[in-house]
């Protein structure tokens, strides 16, 4: 069965454009979570949503924000990009959350900010 | 809040010798434990975990046991190889700390032949 899928894979942007993410989690798969990627800071997470619903939220500002549509997949939006956006972000699906279930990562999407 | 150390890296081994990478983690909960694998220009892969104390998590040669006294979770290789090379995430997800898991800084591992 098909992975995880992001889209698109790679990304420049120029700061203070906006910029949106697409995840297709695995058929199945409700629980949808994003991660920064960057070699300063590691894996951050930034959001898990499970049927349309927020669920968590790490701690990042609010220029970053997502949502879930009914048939399971992702967006994720950063608004007024800043140099310190460039990173690989990450989306990770599992069947209902990541409590006790694997989760399956997609080959992330690479932002660059200029 | 919850959180996860590991050892710094890199790691440089050469092919057939012993591998630890050291974990440990503090949660108010009771955490599940993860170890991640990422080569390189992929996304994360799921190596083994482990779902409450004492559990051992395998998988491809490589061992993990839930240690709740030490709170550890040390990733353990009898002999590596050079497809082996990858950075390596301790994770945890804490049903009290809310839907996510949380990852350590990650370890990269050099095999040399």
């Amino acid at each position: 069965k098909a992975g995880v899928t992001q889209t698109p894979r790679y990304l420049i942007k120029t700061r203070g454009q906006q910029v949106t993410l697409s995840c297709s989690p695995i058929s199945g798969h409700r629980s949808v979570s994003w991660y920064q990627q960057t070699p300063g800071q590691g894996l951050q997470f930034l959001f898990e949503y499970f049927s349309e619903t927020q669920r968590n939220k790490g701690n990042f500002p609010g220029r970053f924000s997502g949502r879930q549509f009914s048939n399971s997949r992702s967006e994720m939006n950063v608004s007024t990009l800043e140099l310190g956006d460039s990173a690989l972000y990450l989306c990770a699906s599992s069947l209902q959350g990541p409590m006790n279930t694997e989760a399956f990562f997609g080959q992330g999407t690479r932002l660059t900010v200029v | 809040g919850d959180s996860v150390t590991q050892m710094e890296g890199p790691v440089t081994l050469s092919e057939e010798a012993f591998l630890t990478i050291n974990c440990t983690y503090t949660a108010t909960g009771y955490p599940s434990l993860f170890w991640y694998v990422q080569y390189p220009g992929e996304g994360l892969q799921l190596l083994l975990k482990a779902t409450k104390a004492d559990d051992k998590g395998s998988n491809k040669g490589f061992e993990a046991t839930y240690r709740k006294e030490t709170t550890s979770f040390h990733l353990e290789k009898g002999s590596v190889q050079v497809s082996d090379s990858a950075v390596y995430f301790c994770a945890l997800s804490d049903q009290t700390g809310g839907f996510k898991t949380i990852f350590g800084a990650g370890t990269r591992l050099f095999v040399k032949a």
